[in-house]
């Protein structure tokens, strides 16, 4: 079954406590993304990847890390935490660059940083 | 940089009632995507668009690229419609992804 997987998907945590946000896809996908959904403010993309060792920032950067080391998998990393950064979070993947496939998003993550 | 706007934020129908929910943007753009957000959360793609119109079972999207505009039509709604559907466009690359408010749909039985 086609499928994006995150993990975990609900965390509490604490300011500063170093944290990673696991994302892999089964697809063969070459475009992944991330992004963060607040009330009143919607989905923004966080970081995006065109494909292996191509990274390039969304929107929304400040605060997180991202790494493509393989295909399948895009992790996004949250060095030192901060309670701006509670938020649901998704990753999704298409075939290509977002405009060029449909887009496929795993379950969600929701962070909350205490 | 790309303004989306989709109206209406919150549509209340009765089961069975022909539905539409609208996107325009302001700058050109080379796809529009369609989502659905369900209660708990999970997001599912229904719609890749860059011209033209597009069905799948009772749900039918159109775009027009002179106008800018963008409509999702759901026929025969059904409470399981009941749902955020929300409108993201993207213009030149991967990183100029705009995504609409989001739409609230409730269908009543």
């Amino acid at each position: 079954e086609a499928q994006v997987t995150q993990n975990p998907r609900y965390l509490i945590t604490v300011t500063g406590k170093k944290l990673t946000v696991t994302c892999s896809q089964n697809m063969n996908h070459e475009y992944m993304s991330w992004y963060r959904q607040d009330p009143g403010l919607g989905l923004r993309q966080i970081y995006y990847s065109m494909n292996v060792e191509v990274t390039d920032k969304g929107d929304v950067p400040e605060g997180y890390k991202v790494s493509r080391k393989e295909k399948r998998n895009f992790p996004l990393i949250l060095e030192s935490p901060s309670p701006n950064q509670t938020s649901l979070y998704f990753c999704a993947s298409s075939r290509r660059g977002a405009g060029t496939g449909e887009l496929f998003f795993g379950e969600g993550s929701r962070l909350t940083v205490l | 940089k790309n303004e989306v706007e989709q109206s209406p934020q919150n549509l209340t129908a009765q089961e069975g009632e022909f539905i539409t929910i609208n996107c325009s943007y302001s700058v050109g753009i080379s796809a529009l995507h369609w989502l659905q957000q369900h209660p708990g959360g999970g997001i599912v793609s229904l719609f890749m668009l860059s011209s033209g119109k597009k069905k799948h079972g009772r749900l039918i999207a159109t775009i027009n690229i002179q106008e800018k505009h963008s409509s999702l039509h759901i026929t025969a709604s059904h409470p399981r419609d009941s749902a955020v559907y929300i409108c993201l466009t993207q213009s030149g690359s991967a990183r100029q992804l705009t995504f609409g408010s989001g739409t609230q749909l409730t269908v009543l039985p």
